[in-house]
């Protein structure tokens, strides 16, 4: 079936620094991807998506190429935050073969001032 | 709009105790799930919704039950709380034609 692998954590960074999270996928339709932040103490928080190969989703300086040759869809930020420290997943739906969203694993971020 | 609610925030139970965990949403969505989430064990799906009246199980149903009789709530339960069920819970809901999901604050269940 489809499943999504990302990288584990913890991730620790200092401020201003490159964020990469990988993300790959495996599915047999053409799902929509998602990249998703929970905040310490909070919900999920879809922080942005992409619904076709080539697609670029974008939110709050985050990045996401949905890349279909590689099956890949990193999140990634030029200058991260301490305010972005928090768990990112990213997950994959495919609304005509399925209901439920399938969701990785989840990578913890941890920025230093 | 309060968006996806969830009642209660935390609670404590005794092995062998019930409880009922709420979930309401207000943006008229058609679908409806109920998660855990552990450490190192992401998010997995317990039940969800299709729309009132309709559930169906998820990844782990084992010792839970659900009940969609209107369509804003979407409630779980458990009937012989076990300390393996000791997690956070969060709800989440979604409009039939989209497939991004709106979460809740979770609710936070010891079982002693």
């Amino acid at each position: 079936g489809d499943s999504v692998t990302q990288m584990e954590g913890p991730v620790t960074l200092s401020e201003e620094a490159f964020l990469t999270i990988n993300c790959t996928y495996t599915a047999t339709g053409y799902p929509s991807l998602f990249w998703y932040v929970q905040y310490p103490g909070e919900g999920l928080q879809l922080l942005l998506k992409a619904t076709k190969a080539d697609d670029k989703g974008s939110n709050k300086g985050f990045e996401a190429t949905y890349r279909k040759e590689t099956t890949s869809f990193h999140l990634e930020k030029g200058s991260v935050q301490v305010s972005d420290s928090a768990v990112y997943f990213c997950a994959l739906s495919d609304l005509g073969r399925d209901d439920k969203i399938i969701f990785g694993k989840g990578t913890r971020l941890h920025i230093l001032p | 709009n309060a968006g996806v609610t969830q009642t209660p925030k935390f609670r404590v139970l005794k092995t062998g105790q019930s409880m009922t965990l709420l979930c309401a949403q207000d943006m008229n969505h058609e679908y409806m799930y109920w998660y855990r989430q552990d450490p190192g064990m992401g998010l997995r799906l317990i039940h969800y919704s299709v729309g009132e009246g309709t559930t169906a199980k998820g990844e782990v149903p084992d010792g839970y039950n659900v009940s969609r009789l209107k369509k804003q709530n979407f409630l779980l339960g458990l009937e012989s709380a076990a300390p393996s069920q000791t997690s956070v819970y969060f709800c989440a809901s979604r409009l039939l034609a989209r497939n991004e999901q709106f979460f809740g604050p979770g609710t936070r269940l010891t079982v002693l």
